[in-house]
């Protein structure tokens, strides 16, 4: 069964830092993995899916990694912007079929 | 497309009521998932479908719980009697299932925020 651990569950940093968070996966026969946004009182919005053919995914100032050997991946934000403010989740696939497993997610707090 | 919509976007009910929760997927998508979130155990996935045919239901909590899809464009989950404990928000999910296993962007409704009193 796939269990999914993203540390620390909350950041705080200074408008315009980079910041990585990170999130580990048990199970590495994964095809793919996702990053979510949470905004309070919100449904969850996909923001990079990384197959696992692939190592990095980019979508303007978000960059996603994933290393299936060592069970990992992160996510970067570069130049941190209030906006960014959110709760960041990723999610892995049980292998050999759809059902995703959640982190617990990253509660992310950008500072002006 | 108006994305995942789900309704009512909250409700307040009495312990012992029945509960319907319903979700219209994106139009073509094949696969259907219902999720709850709460703050002790995060997302648990409840049941999915491809198809409209459950796969997996063993995340549903007890029998009270239970989810049909009777067609391609309309899910419901009921809850009957609610408890309190089922306090909670019920998200639906839906995505292409391709030929291949490379996956697809899964899509969240707003969510169905629930108070059981």
């Amino acid at each position: 069964k796939q269990e999914v651990t993203q540390i620390p569950a909350a950041l705080s940093v200074p408008e315009g830092e980079n910041l990585v968070l990170n999130c580990s996966f048990t199970d590495s026969a994964i095809y793919n993995l996702q990053w979510f946004r949470q905004d309070p009182g919100k449904g969850l919005t996909s923001l990079l899916l990384i197959q696992s053919s692939q190592r990095e995914q980019t979508s303007g100032r978000l960059n996603a990694s994933l290393d299936k050997s060592s069970g990992r991946s992160t996510l970067y934000i570069a130049a941190s912007q209030p906006g960014d403010s959110a709760t960041y989740l990723c999610a892995a696939p049980n292998f050999g079929n759809e059902k995703l497993t959640f982190g617990t997610g990253t509660r992310l707090t950008i500072i002006p | 497309d108006a994305g995942v919509i789900q309704s009512p976007r909250h409700e307040v009910t009495e312990m012992g009521q029945e509960v319907t929760l319903r979700c219209k997927p994106i139009s073509g998508h094949n696969s259907l998932f219902w999720y709850r979130q709460t703050m002790m155990r995060g997302l648990e996935l409840l049941i999915y479908f491809n198809n409209n045919v459950p796969i997996d239901d063993s995340g549903m909590p007890e029998d009270r719980f239970s989810a049909k899809m009777p067609n391609a464009s309309f899910s419901t989950l009921k809850i009957q009697p609610s408890e309190p404990r089922d306090s909670a928000v019920y998200f639906c999910a839906s995505f292409f299932r391709g030929s291949t296993s490379s996956g697809n962007t899964i899509y969240f409704g707003e969510g169905s925020w629930l108070t059981v009193v």
